[in-house]
C-alpha cells in the first residue's frame, strides 16, 4: 500500500520567514495530495491541495509543488504569522480508487513573534 | 466544516466494555471515514465506507466494528479485544470514488481508558 514520509517532524521559524515542510509517497498511482493544518485538539482543515496533473498551486501565502517522477511534495508558507503555528499534515490518495487518504506523519510547525 | 458531527466529545471506556462513537453528516456524502490519531502522530485508517450498507477494512482495523445502514450515519465500535483504545478519533467524509471535492472532517472523539 500507499506510505507517505514527512519531513522535518518539527520546524521554528522567525515571524515573517518562510517554512516548507517536504514529503514523499511510494505509490506512483497516487494523484492527489491534500494538506491539513490541525490546531490543538481540533479537527484537521483542508489549507490546500493539488492534483497529479499540475505541477505548482499557489493560494496567497501558502504553495504547494508536486514532483511526480521523484514523487515528492512540499508545502511553502511564505511571511509567515503566529496563527500558522500549529501541525501540518500531509497526504496522498488514488482518486479512482476510493478516496482513502495515506497520512504522512505531520509537521508541527511553530512560528516565533 | 460543521456538517459533520461527531458526538460524543470526549469518552471513557472501562475494562472489557464495548464502546460505540457516533457521526453523522448532512452533506449527502456517500463516502465515510474513521480514523485513529495518536499524541504526536498522523492518522491512520480503521475503516471507510464508499455505499450504504457497504464498508471495508482500512489498516487498523483489528478491534474495531463499523456499520452503514444509512447514508448519513458511520458509527464506530471500539471493542474489548482492541487493548489500546485510548486516542482521537476522526470521522470524515467526501464525495466518493473519483470526487474532485476533498474530505472534511468532524471534530473528533477522545477515548480514554478508566
Amino acid at each position: 500500500g500507499e506510505n507517505v514520509e514527512q519531513h522535518p517532524s518539527t520546524l521554528s521559524v522567525q515571524e515573517g520567514d518562510s517554512a516548507v515542510i517536504k514529503c514523499t509517497y511510494s505509490d506512483s498511482a497516487s494523484n492527489y495530495f491534500p494538506w491539513y493544518k490541525q490546531e490543538l485538539g481540533k479537527r484537521p482543515q483542508l489549507i490546500i491541495d493539488i492534483r497529479s496533473n499540475v505541477g505548482e498551486k499557489k493560494d496567497q501565502r501558502i504553495a504547494v509543488t508536486l514532483n511526480k517522477t521523484a514523487k515528492h511534495f512540499s508545502l511553502h508558507i511564505t511571511e509567515t504569522q503566529p496563527e500558522d503555528s500549529a501541525v501540518y499534515f500531509c497526504a496522498a490518495s488514488i482518486r479512482s480508487a476510493g478516496n482513502m487518504l495515506t497520512f504522512g506523519g505531520g509537521t508541527r510547525l511553530m512560528v516565533k513573534p | 466544516d460543521g456538517g459533520i458531527t461527531q458526538s460524543p466529545k470526549y469518552l471513557f471506556r472501562k475494562e472489557g466494555q464495548n464502546v460505540t462513537l457516533s457521526c453523522e453528516q448532512n452533506l449527502n456524502h456517500d463516502a465515510m471515514y474513521w480514523y485513529r490519531q495518536d499524541p504526536g502522530q498522523g492518522l491512520r485508517l480503521i475503516y471507510y465506507s464508499q455505499i450504504v450498507n457497504d464498508f471495508q477494512k482500512g489498516d487498523i482495523a483489528e478491534g474495531y466494528s463499523v456499520s452503514r445502514e444509512k447514508k448519513e450515519s458511520f458509527p464506530l465500535t471500539v471493542t474489548s479485544a482492541q487493548k489500546n483504545p485510548t486516542a482521537f478519533y476522526l470521522c470524515a467524509s467526501d464525495r466518493g470514488q473519483g470526487s474532485n471535492q476533498p474530505q472534511h472532517f468532524g471534530d473528533g472523539t477522545r477515548l480514554s481508558i478508566l
